[in-house]
């Protein structure tokens, strides 16, 4: 069984500021790692996938990099808006769709 | 298109009635999932399709959930007899066949059962 881990739990950070956070799990039985972000109201957003140790995803500011060896994702905002202000969700797909993590609370104060 | 579309956003209901969600996917997605999300809770799964045959449906929190795709396009996911502790969002989702593509959810419905 999957199983995923996501710390902090919450994160409060100036506009301006980068900030990381992590997802962990103990077995790298899964084909693919997948990051959402989701806001208030809308749908989540899909923000990368990814497959291969070593993998590293871009996408303006943000930015993500995979170690299956030792069995973290993090993901890096780089100079925090406060459009980026969602909470973030790693999962872990294997033979049975999507497990999420509890997500990260991101809130980005101007 | 315009993306996985959810009905209704929002169901309010008494305790003991029967609910119904309906899910569109995008329409060249084979796959189809439910999950349900609770406060602080990260998304849980439920069920999903592979066309038109449901393929995992043990993780239905009871047998009062069942999911039908009967034609392989929309979707339903209906509660019976509803209780307090079913009110939570239910979100759909689709995607193509195969490991490592994008899974794409719609804005999900809220339940509150009262």
């Amino acid at each position: 069984i999957l199983n995923v881990e996501q710390s902090p739990q919450s994160l409060h950070v100036q506009e301006g500021d980068s900030t990381n956070f992590t997802c962990s799990f103990p077995s790298s039985n899964f084909y693919a790692l997948h990051w959402y972000r989701w806001e208030t109201a809308k749908s989540p957003e899909a923000l990368f996938v990814m497959t291969l140790n070593g993998d590293e995803k871009k996408k303006g500011r943000i930015s993500a990099t995979l170690n299956t060896k030792e069995g973290y994702s993090y993901l890096y905002i780089k100079g925090s808006q406060p459009e980026d202000s969602a909470t973030y969700l790693c999962a872990l797909e294997g033979d049975t769709p999507l497990v999420f993590g509890k997500g990260t609370r991101l809130s980005v104060i101007a | 298109d315009t993306g996985v579309s959810q009905n209704p956003r929002h169901k309010i209901t008494k305790r003991g009635q029967n609910v119904t969600f309906r899910c569109d996917p995008i329409s060249e997605h084979n796959r189809l999932y439910w999950y349900r999300q609770t406060l602080g809770q990260g998304p849980e799964f439920l069920t999903y399709f592979q066309n038109e045959a449901q393929l995992e449906k043990s993780r239905l929190l009871s047998d009062r959930f069942s999911a039908e795709r009967p034609k392989g396009s929309f979707s339903t996911l209906e509660i019976q007899r509803t209780e307090q502790g079913d009110s939570a969002m239910y979100l759909c989702a689709s995607s193509p066949v195969g490991s490592g593509n994008t899974i794409y959810f719609g804005e999900g419905s809220w339940l509150t059962v009262v």
